[in-house]
């Protein structure tokens, strides 16, 4: 079946740092979303892609379609303490329903 | 407009007993699903419907599982027997006509003791 692998599964970052994460699939997804999990809480949708090489921001967040439409990446710029949280990518499946990674744990360095 | 909203959202049950929870979705969507999450993972896709009709399960969905969506508003999902692998958070999300994007609920953390 299909699986999403994503890298790296934590992270520490310090505010003002540039963060970086990646997500990779076995397979060719044609909508690729990302979205952010606080504990206790249901994912929050951050960005969606439609088209392979796309590249999109939403703030300080920008995530990019790969080429090969088996990849998409996610960049933070100058990250703030609420920028904690688990991120998650995922690929629209051929049932509709999304397919997600194991997340990225984002963690402030102490 | 409010977001999706999910009801209860924690449930502490003994295992055999049945649980209920119940999803509204976003005014207008017309697609909801139901995912299941345990601690480390990404949500997982149980079932999906249009309107009122369920249109996929994943094989997930147990016998012991079952969902409605009697109006093509809210809907409801049922554990019957509950057993302690079925704790977990059950997430509904909604989408709106046309769109690929879902939209999620807070969850329902269910606890089988």
């Amino acid at each position: 079946g299909q699986q999403l692998n994503q890298s790296p599964q934590s992270m520490f970052i310090q505010e003002g740092e540039d963060v970086s994460m990646n997500c990779t699939s076995s397979s060719i997804f044609n909508t690729w979303l990302w979205y952010k999990q606080d504990p206790g809480e249901g994912p929050v949708l951050l960005i969606a892609l439609y088209k392979a090489g796309e590249l999109t921001s939403n703030g300080r967040l920008t995530a990019q379609f790969g080429i090969t439409r088996k990849d998409s990446f996610l960049n933070i710029s100058a990250s703030i303490p609420s920028d904690v949280g688990i991120y998650f990518c995922a690929g629209r499946g051929s049932q509709g329903n999304l397919i997600f990674g194991k997340g990225t744990k984002l963690s402030v360095k102490p | 407009d409010t977001g999706v909203s999910q009801d209860p959202r924690h449930k502490i049950t003994k295992r055999g007993q049945n649980v209920t929870f119940r999803c509204d979705p976003i005014s207008e969507h017309n697609r909801l699903y139901w995912y299941r999450q345990t601690l480390g993972q990404g949500p997982e896709f149980l079932t999906y419907f249009q309107n009122e009709a369920q249109l996929e399960k994943s094989r997930l969905l147990s016998d012991r599982f079952s969902a409605e969506r009697p109006k093509g508003s809210f809907s409801t999902l049922e554990i019957q027997r509950t057993e302690q692998g079925d704790s977990a958070m059950y997430l509904c999300a909604s989408s709106p006509p046309g769109s690929n994007e879902q939209f999620f609920g807070p969850g329902t953390r269910l606890t089988v003791l």
